[in-house]
């Protein structure tokens, strides 16, 4: 357990449905990324925020997504009208302000699975 | 953009060294990262290398950067079965940056 908590673990949807993620960093984790990894593959870069700032977005986060952080604290990760192509697992990262990634962790990830 | 490309698999056998090569396109990647991902756990940053430095030690872990190759390696001294995992190589152009991932090297230690 590295401290970064994210719900649900596992979510099977139909093509169409709406999906929300929820990421919890760790305390004092001012730095929350989302990341989306698909079978086989490297986990690749969705958005980034520093605080309750979205500060960068992936051409991949397509406007179908959304990410808020509202409070500067958790994070959640919407994806409307979800597409079989959605299907991966998505992960979500935290890192301290003062520090590098170095002191990154990773949560456990959420598998979305759209039938 | 960063491009990260690394070979897809390897096997050894317990006891033995692994190195696991990687190539990256960006030179102004900075930062340069190896993580480990065991099946049904998470990510985890095992190592990471300045683009100033050649070379680092970490216990069993050496990483080896020949920057104007762009080739960056990782050699697992002793090699035992619990280092089975999936080894990704990563870069990004500052320590708080996006990191850009590979596709991954599956590592199988044979018995």
């Amino acid at each position: 357990d590295t401290g970064v908590s994210q719900n649900p673990r596992h979510k099977i949807t139909k093509r169409g449905q709406n999906v929300t993620f929820r990421c919890d960093p760790i305390s004092e984790h001012n730095r929350l990324y989302w990341y989306r990894q698909t079978l086989g593959q490297g986990p690749e870069f969705l958005t980034y925020f520093q605080n309750e700032a979205q500060l960068e977005k992936s051409r991949l986060l397509s406007d179908r997504f959304s990410a808020e952080r509202p409070k500067g604290s958790f994070s959640t990760l919407e994806i409307q009208r979800t597409e079989q192509g959605d299907s991966a697992m998505y992960l979500c990262a935290s890192i301290p302000l003062a520090s590098g990634i170095e002191t990154q962790y990773f949560g456990p990830g959420t598998r979305l699975l759209v039938l | 953009g960063e491009d990260v490309e690394q070979s897809l698999f390897l096997s050894v056998r317990e006891g033995d060294s692994s190195v696991i090569n990687c190539t990256y396109t960006d030179s102004s990647s900075t930062y340069l990262y190896w993580y480990k991902q065991e099946p049904g756990a998470g990510l985890q940053l095992l190592t990471y290398i300045f683009s100033n430095m050649d070379m680092k030690q970490d216990q069993r872990l050496t990483v080896l950067l020949n920057k104007k190759d762009k080739h960056l390696s990782l050699r697992i001294a002793d090699t035992q079965t619990g280092d089975s995992a999936i080894y990704f190589c990563a870069a990004s152009e500052t320590s708080y940056d996006k990191v850009i991932f590979g596709p991954g090297t599956s590592l199988s230690v044979i018995p």
